[in-house]
């Protein structure tokens, strides 16, 4: 296994609603990326952080905001969740900043917008 | 244009056969390349790092052509565990972007 956690594992929730995700990152690993991959789809970038400080954004409304911690923890959190919000979430971590630097995954978050 | 576009697959291929998969992407300013592998209902998982010299490992071979755009994956005497999306990674920086993947079933 990679090490990286997620919950919880399976969410349903409705329209309008709010939602935070969570992911604990492999120790030592200072930079955490959250996707989102729809069904059929590859995984999406909506945004990577860095020792606590937000990297690089996706294509993805600013209802979609994250935290990280210094433990190694860290959150996404969507605002006014929509039908299309539906997907599953995943995070990844990695070592650093490096382009080269290869992403541990999660299980993943299978969020239903209903 | 989408950044990175894959074969649509899906590939459906015997055990033994070799598969070739193919996948361009439009920022030339990328520099790293990947080749991950995720199985159903799993996380992604990384195969491979393609470099421009071509790298190989086992019965994969990644090949890269910047001039083209243009990246592969090679899948020689197929297995059965081989089934599998294949998602093909670039990294123009700051950002990661992954292909749609491409759908293997190999067969008995």
């Amino acid at each position: 296994e990679t090490g990286v956690t997620q919950s919880p594992t399976h969410l349903i929730k409705t329209r309008g609603q709010q939602v935070t995700l969570r992911c604990s990152s492999q120790s030592g690993h200072n930079t955490v990326s959250w996707y989102q991959q729809a069904l059929g789809q590859g995984p999406q970038f909506i945004f990577q952080y860095y020792r606590e400080e937000e990297n690089g954004r996706g294509n993805f409304p600013p209802r979609f905001s994250g935290l990280q911690f210094p433990n190694y923890s860290s959150e996404l959190n969507v605002n006014a969740l929509e039908l299309d919000d539906s997907a599953l979430y995943l995070c990844a971590s990695s070592v650093g900043l490096a382009d080269g630097d290869e992403q541990f995954f999660g299980p993943g978050t299978r969020l239903t917008v209903l | 244009r989408k950044e990175v576009e894959q074969d649509p697959g899906p590939f459906n291929v015997p055990e033994g056969a070799t598969v070739a998969f193919n996948c361009t992407y439009s920022n030339s300013a990328s520099q790293s390349f990947f080749w991950y592998r995720q199985d159903c209902r799993k996380e992604p998982k990384l195969l491979m790092s393609v470099y421009s010299s071509g790298n190989e490992d086992g019965r994969f071979t990644a090949q890269l052509n910047r001039a083209s755009q243009y990246i592969s994956l090679l899948i020689r005497d197929s297995k059965l565990s081989d089934s599998a999306t294949y998602l093909c990674v670039v990294n123009p920086g700051f950002k990661t972007i992954f292909g749609a993947g491409t759908r293997l079933f190999v067969k008995a």
